[in-house]
């Protein structure tokens, strides 16, 4: 069974910085491009960042493009997300989501991160 | 690049169909056929309904499909039950960045 965890959400304050983290399970997580995608309170989805297979091709939304860093870490089925410079618009569920060209069959439970003073 | 444009809402009786619209461009809905439709219930993850534009995953149940023409992809409910009430997003690759509609809210009457 495909599993997605994600973990490392939590409050922080304007400009400060928080690592989001995705264990993966139940496949081979290495041939599979990964991604985030977030959700602000009773808003919509808005995608993130993406990364492929073997890390060679990353993307960002213009919104979080040089503050957050995406990677991955295939021997420990693991994908991150760095994110500095945090802002107010930046609170949100962050989800870990399985799949490539905005097709994502597979996506975890989601981990709040709360940007507050 | 907007946001796709999606109705904010819509509703059905249990058993009738509806149908769901999400315009975007040229340069994304209108270029690539690789439209997915999401069901999200309150609290919970998006669960994939549609891929590459009317392809369903294992699982999900016929009565959901999908269609494209020109620079808007559609979603249709058939036989509406009281489970489908959520919220409901289509997303289109664009290039590098694929791109989600704000949403959709169907009710079940």
């Amino acid at each position: 069974e495909v599993q997605l965890v994600e973990s490392g959400g939590g409050l922080v304050k304007p400009g400060g910085s928080l690592r989001l983290s995705c264990a993966a399970s139940g496949f081979t997580f290495s041939s599979y491009s990964m991604n985030w995608v977030r959700q602000a309170p009773g808003k919509g989805l808005e995608w993130v960042s993406s990364i492929s297979s073997s890390s060679s091709y990353i993307y960002y939304a213009d919104s979080v493009k040089g503050r957050f860093t995406i990677s991955r870490d295939n021997a420990k089925n693991s994908l991150y997300l760095q994110m500095n410079s945090l802002r107010a618009e930046d609170t949100a569920v962050y989800y870990c989501a399985r799949g490539k060209s905005g097709s994502y069959g597979y996506w975890g439970q989601g981990t709040l991160v709360t940007v507050s003073s | 690049q907007s946001a796709l444009t999606q109705p904010a809402s819509v509703s059905g009786s249990p058993g009738q169909s509806i149908t769901i619209s999400c315009t975007g461009t040229s340069s994304d809905v209108g270029s690539y056929n690789l439209v997915s439709w999401y069901q999200q219930h309150p609290g919970k993850a998006p669960k994939l309904m549609i891929y590459e534009g009317s392809k369903r995953p294992s699982g999900v149940s016929n009565r959901f499909s999908g269609s494209k023409s020109g620079n808007t992809a559609s979603l249709t409910i058939s036989g509406l039950q009281a489970e489908d009430e959520a919220d409901y997003y289509c997303c289109s690759y664009a290039g590098s960045s694929p791109l989600f509609g704000g949403g959709t809210k169907l009710t079940v009457l």
